[in-house]
């Protein structure tokens, strides 16, 4: 079965910093990788999503990820953190029957 | 734009109640799944439906229940709520084909007391 191993519950960078969250898969077939982001009571919004044409995905809001697949890694990135990347973010790995498993999360903060 | 609606965004119930949560998406998509969220557990699959009347169990489908009577419509049922139950359960949808990805409503927050 697919897993994914989120490193780091909280992620805390100043405004303007580098972000980068960290997310690793296992998976016995090459994947399709996910970002979601999480703002506060609300519902995931798809962040971006790797599917083997390009190993670095741009995303929404300024985000990146890099699928390594030597290192089973798909670490997402932002160059400088705004004060609204405050939320909660989750890795994903897909399954079959279009099933997601989902990390367990990161939550970044920002500070000014 | 794929729209995914939940019935309600908080509920409070009490333990032995029958609880139903509805989700209903827009897209025509086939697949729709029943999360729920806890901290530091992340989200864990209750059910999921891949066509209309058919469901299979996900990790934790203890307690629930599930309804997919049309292509749009997929409702959670807790038969008796119990206070364990109480977490945030998320709807989502997916299509047949493409890559997988999901695409979510906005939760709702259930406390059973």
């Amino acid at each position: 079965a697919q897993s994914v191993t989120q490193l780091g519950s909280h992620v805390s960078v100043s405004e303007g910093a580098l972000v980068l969250l960290r997310c690793n898969y296992s998976s016995s077939v090459p994947p399709y990788l996910f970002w979601y982001v999480q703002y506060p009571n609300q519902g995931l919004q798809l962040l971006l999503k790797y599917t083997s044409a390009a190993t670095l995905v741009k995303g929404i809001n300024g985000f990146e990820a890099e699928f390594k697949k030597s290192e089973t890694s798909f670490h997402l990135t932002k160059p400088s953190a705004h004060m609204s990347d405050a939320a909660e973010y989750f890795c994903a790995v897909s399954e079959g029957f279009q099933k997601l498993v989902f990390g367990t999360g990161t939550r970044l903060l920002v500070s000014p | 734009d794929v729209k995914v609606t939940q019935s309600s965004r908080y509920l409070v119930k009490r333990t032995g109640e029958k609880v139903f949560l509805e989700c209903v998406q827009d897209m025509d998509h086939e697949n729709m799944f029943w999360y729920r969220q806890d901290p530091g557990l992340g989200l864990r699959l209750i059910y999921f439906s891949y066509d209309v009347k058919m469901k299979e169990k996900g990790d934790i489908p203890e307690g629930y229940s599930v309804s997919r009577e049309k292509k749009e419509r997929f409702s959670l049922i807790l038969e008796s709520a119990s206070t364990n139950q109480t977490s945030m359960y998320l709807c989502a949808e997916a299509g047949a084909g493409g890559f997988h990805e999901q695409f979510f409503g906005p939760g709702t927050r259930l406390t059973v007391l």
